[in-house]
Parts: structure tokens; sequence; C-alpha cells
């Protein structure tokens, strides 16, 4: 059960696009299709971003967008705004009913 | 609306116990499973355990395997942590989070958290 790689931040000017990517293994991302992120205020709930590598759930804005390739996923998010600026977190299945996150990525808007 | 609130951290000593709630409201909990998921300082998230809707099946980190136990009262509509032996890598926000029915694998929602600290 080893922890996905992110990277430690991404930064952005408003308007731009920035992607996070997230490096897992064979037995995670590279096998299953279940890959999620999640946004999160420190002292706060999580709150899922993406779903399923690239479902929106309702409420989250177009914006965001996940896709993957092999063994790595990607978060984008486009437009970017000042509340945006906080940290995002990936997970995986891993099988056998257990999950595996991220080490987080901070987004700095410039 | 949907809520997860937890309870039940604090200060404990190396190899004392603690027991973590969750409790939920806004939706029909025993239709769900629910996970706990930690983040100890400076690090990202953990997946700790997960309980199935009716409590029959059950999953954990290897990393607690054996020390912890989850179970849930769906006539209180809690969720439960119940931590034994504990260890100063234990230290961490813990997270109760819904087994999303919408989306496969997912954790769709989830609480604010409470902090555990193992120090003795």
């Amino acid at each position: 059960q080893s922890a996905l790689t992110q990277p430690r931040s991404v930064s952005g000017s408003p308007g731009q696009s920035v992607t996070i990517s997230c490096t897992g293994t064979s037995n995670d991302i590279g096998t299953y299709n279940y890959v999620s992120w999640y946004q999160h205020h420190p002292g706060k709930a999580p709150k899922l971003m993406i779903s399923d590598v690239s479902k929106r759930p309702s409420g989250v804005p177009d914006r965001f967008s996940g896709s993957k390739s092999g063994n790595t996923a990607s978060l984008t998010i486009s437009g970017l705004q000042a509340d945006d600026e906080v940290d995002y977190y990936c997970s995986s299945y891993a099988g056998s009913y257990t999950w595996v996150f991220g080490g987080g990525t901070k987004v700095t808007v410039l | 609306q949907v809520q997860l609130v937890e309870s039940g951290g604090g200060v404990v000593q190396p190899g004392r116990s603690l027991r973590l709630s969750c409790a939920a409201s806004g939706f029909t909990f025993s239709n769900y499973g629910m996970h706990w998921v930690r983040q100890a300082p400076a690090k990202g998230l953990e997946w700790v355990a997960l309980t199935w809707y009716d409590g029959s099946h059950k999953y954990y980190a290897d990393s607690v395997k054996g020390r912890f136990i989850i179970s849930r009262d769906n006539s209180k509509n809690t969720l439960y942590l119940q931590m034994n032996s504990l260890r100063a890598e234990d230290t961490a926000v813990y997270y109760c989070a819904r087994d999303s029915v919408d989306y496969s694998y997912t954790l769709d929602v989830w609480g604010q958290g409470t902090t555990v600290t193992v120090s003795s």
C-alpha cells in the first residue's frame, strides 16, 4: 500500500491552466479506473472534485477535469482562480478493498 | 444536509487505547459503507479502514491491522474506530468518509476530522 506520488506544488497565473500529476503503479492506477481527486482546505472536510478518473460530481465547475494514462492520473484546472489556491489529493482503488492516496499538491495562484 | 462529525480525539500515551466516533446525518447511514482516513502532520492522506454498510465485512491498512477495529451502530447512525496499542506514528487527524453509491470505489463525503496525538 505505497502512496501515490504527486508534485509538492504547482503554480499558475489567474486564467491559466495547471496540471497536477499523480503517479502510481500497475497495482493501483495502472489497473483500475477508480481515481479520485479531492480539494482540501486545512481544517475543513476534503471535497470530492473528480471520481472514476474523469467524472465530475454535481456542483463541481467544468474547469476541473481528470484523465489517466498508464500508471499516471492527472487533474487539470483551467481558468485558474484565486479560490483554487488550496491543497489537492489524488486517490486510487488498489484492489482487495484497499485505497491509496497521494502526498498532496499545493496549488498557488500567482 | 449530508454531514459527518468526528469526535473522540485527544492526547494519549503510547500503548494506550482511544475510540473515535463519527456521527452521520442527512442520509440513510445504513445504506452506505464507511471509511476512516488519516493525515499525519505534514504528510498526505492515508486510508485506514472500511466497513460495509451492514458491518459484515471490514478491511484495514497493513499499518493498523491487528491494532485498530472499525465498527458501526446503524441504530445510532454512528461509525467507530477503536485504536489499541497506539504508537507515535498514529498521530494524525482522523477523518471518516462515506463510500459512494453513485461512483465506484469513491469516498464522496468527508467529515472535518478529529486530532489524535500519541505522546508520552
